[in-house]
This record gives C-alpha cells, structure tokens and sequence, in this order.
C-alpha cells in the first residue's frame, strides 16, 4: 500500500494559536484527500474532502474558516486549525482516496 | 439508512487463540476495509476487498456480499496483535462509513 506521513505526529499548543498539520502521500497521487477527527473512545469523524486545486467540502457542523484546508498537490495537503481552543484537541487524521491512511497527528490545546 | 455493525465490541483472549471479528452492513457496498488502530492512535489499512477474500501473513479477510457479513481472522494471535480493528464501507461514490471498532487484547 502506499505510503503516508503526518508531520507533525504530535503537538501541544496555547488556546488562540494556530497549528499546521501536514499529510504527505509518498507513492500515491492523491486526486481527492480526506480528513478526519477522533475523539478519545469514538470512531473517526469525517471533517472534510478536498480535491487538489480546488476549495474543500467541509462536514457540517466543521466550521471552514478555524480549519483551513490546502490540498496544492496530488501529494501533499495541510489542514490548519486556526486559534486553537481546547475543544479541538482530537486525533487527527488525512487518507488520500479513501484507500489509505496517515498515522495521524494528536493535538493537544492547553 | 447505511449502517455498519461490529461484532463483539471487546474480546480477550489467549495467546495463540484463532480470533474471529465480524461486520455486517445494511445495503451493497463497493468496498470493505479492515483497519487496525494501536494504543498510539496511528491506523494501519489491512485489507481493502470488494468480494472474496484476503490473506496477508496470518491475517485473512472475508466478504460474503449476498449476506452482507465480512469477518476478519488472526491466526496463532499474538499480544502485538492487541488493537482496536474498525470495519469501514464505502457506497458506490458515498464516503466511507465506519463501525464502532473492535478492541482486542491478547494476553500472553
């Protein structure tokens, strides 16, 4: 399968700040990227789809304006949490195509 | 409504154990996948199937479309197998749809 990574796996941060998460797939060119959450003991929640040059399709009740999603190539995509409070400390997670998985990146906001 | 069930929840059992999870789902799919989340959170894709079944070291996927039903087997199951495994389906253009997990500990 192919080779994902998430950069960073883990980061703590202060309430207001703003985090990049960064999801790179290494063999595989991902024409449609998915991002999703998990909190602690619940399944992985769909945030939003992004196609590479295009906007995002967020879920709703996923506000577009704090989580910034850029997907500039087939095989790199960001999601930025902007000003950061302590409800969004979660796991989260990108999958190029639905097929694959990054490792995730848990973010802890203090 | 599309629907995805585990089945059992938790299970604990015995190193070397044969070890059975299954899924059912509530209408046809175009695919299955079966994931494995260790303590640390990362998930790891063991098997994208569509029909039939999947063998990859002693790990083996099953897909009974007419029933609905997937199972996922371990063979002589070993601690390092102790994961929460998640069943998820995707509908023909639909995004993925994932079960509750199952959580299995293996002791030695």
């Amino acid at each position: 399968g192919a080779v994902v990574s998430q950069h960073p796996s883990r980061v703590i941060c202060k309430s207001g700040t703003s985090v990049k998460i960064e999801c790179r797939s290494l063999d595989f060119q991902a024409t449609t990227m998915f991002w999703y959450r998990q909190f602690p003991k619940q399944s992985l929640m769909l945030m939003a789809t992004s196609n590479e040059g295009s906007k995002a399709t967020y879920e709703q009740g996923v506000e577009k304006d704090k989580f910034l999603i850029n997907h500039a190539s087939l095989t790199l995509s960001t999601l930025t949490v902007t000003s950061a409070h302590p409800e969004d400390s979660s796991f989260y997670i990108c999958s190029p195509g639905q097929e694959f998985f990054g490792p995730g990146t848990r973010l802890t906001v203090l | 409504k599309n629907e995805v069930e585990q089945s059992p929840q938790n299970l604990t059992a015995q190193e070397g154990e044969f070890i059975t999870i299954n899924c059912s789902y509530s209408v046809g799919i175009s695919a299955l996948h079966w994931l494995q989340q260790h303590p640390g959170g990362g998930i790891v894709s063991l098997f994208m199937l569509s029909s039939g079944k999947k063998k990859h070291g002693r790990l083996i996927a099953t897909i009974n479309i007419q029933e609905k039903h997937s199972s996922l087997h371990i063979t002589a199951s070993h601690p390092r197998d102790s994961a929460v495994y998640i069943c998820a389906v995707r509908w023909r253009g639909e995004k993925l749809t994932f079960g509750t997990g199952t959580r299995l500990t293996i002791i030695p």
